[in-house]
């Protein structure tokens, strides 16, 4: 079945210490997006990419980097510039026109050790 | 910006009766706007896509209206079902920014027995 994974479910964070969350899809999706959620909060946009080698700050990027070397994979780097980087965040990809459902995967929880 | 209002109160309804969900939206009209399902610790998952153009979309016990003139979609679950309790998110286009979307921060639903 073609999807979108997420790894790994959870990760803890040490103080100073990038780390790194996965994304890999395999619906042959051009777009893939990076978003990140707070309880009781929207979802909000770090990054996203429209195509293999491009991509785009969203609305709270600082902190975040991310690279999309493959159109499968679009890996999201979170900095030790993130000073609050506790979160749940969730990785989509879509066809990239207008008016495609974006596809989800089942996030990653990050906490501060 | 586009902003997103989506009644952040719990919505607690009997099984078998409607539930309605309200997102309004600020500034300009989005091109469409969509609707997902989100349960705890998953990512969302797509319901309905309702175009500008269009006044009304069903989708088996789901129903999506939208009025560009109140600037606000409701969404209707008819004959609830104990499995339809989640967190009901809208999302809305940001023009000419190809499929980034903008999203609202969802209504939890519980449906009792």
């Amino acid at each position: 079945d073609g999807g979108i994974t997420q790894s790994p479910k959870y990760l803890f964070r040490k103080e100073g210490q990038n780390v790194t969350l996965s994304c890999e899809q395999n619906l042959n999706h051009d777009a893939m997006y990076w978003y990140r959620q707070d309880p009781g909060q929207g979802l909000r946009l770090i990054y996203y990419s429209q195509i293999v080698n491009d991509f785009q700050k969203g609305d709270i990027a600082e902190g975040y980097s991310v690279s999309r070397e493959k159109k499968e994979s679009f890996p999201l780097t979170v900095t030790s510039a993130q000073k609050n980087p506790t979160a749940f965040y969730l990785c989509a990809s879509d066809r990239g026109n207008s008016n495609q459902p974006q596809h989800f995967g089942d996030g990653t929880r990050l906490s501060i050790l | 910006s586009q902003k997103i209002e989506q009644n952040s109160e719990a919505l607690n309804i009997q099984e078998g009766k409607t539930a309605t969900l309200t997102c309004n939206y600020t500034n300009y009209s989005p091109a469409y706007l969509q609707w997902y399902r989100q349960d705890p610790g998953r990512g969302p998952v797509f319901l309905l896509l309702i175009r500008e153009n269009e006044k009304e979309k069903r989708k088996e016990r789901l129903k999506v209206t939208f009025d560009t003139t109140l600037k606000q979609s409701l969404f209707h679950i008819t004959a609830s079902q104990p499995a339809d309790s989640a967190t009901y998110l809208c999302a809305l286009d940001i023009k000419a920014a190809g499929n980034k979307l903008t999203f609202g921060g969802g209504t939890r639903v519980l449906v009792k027995p």
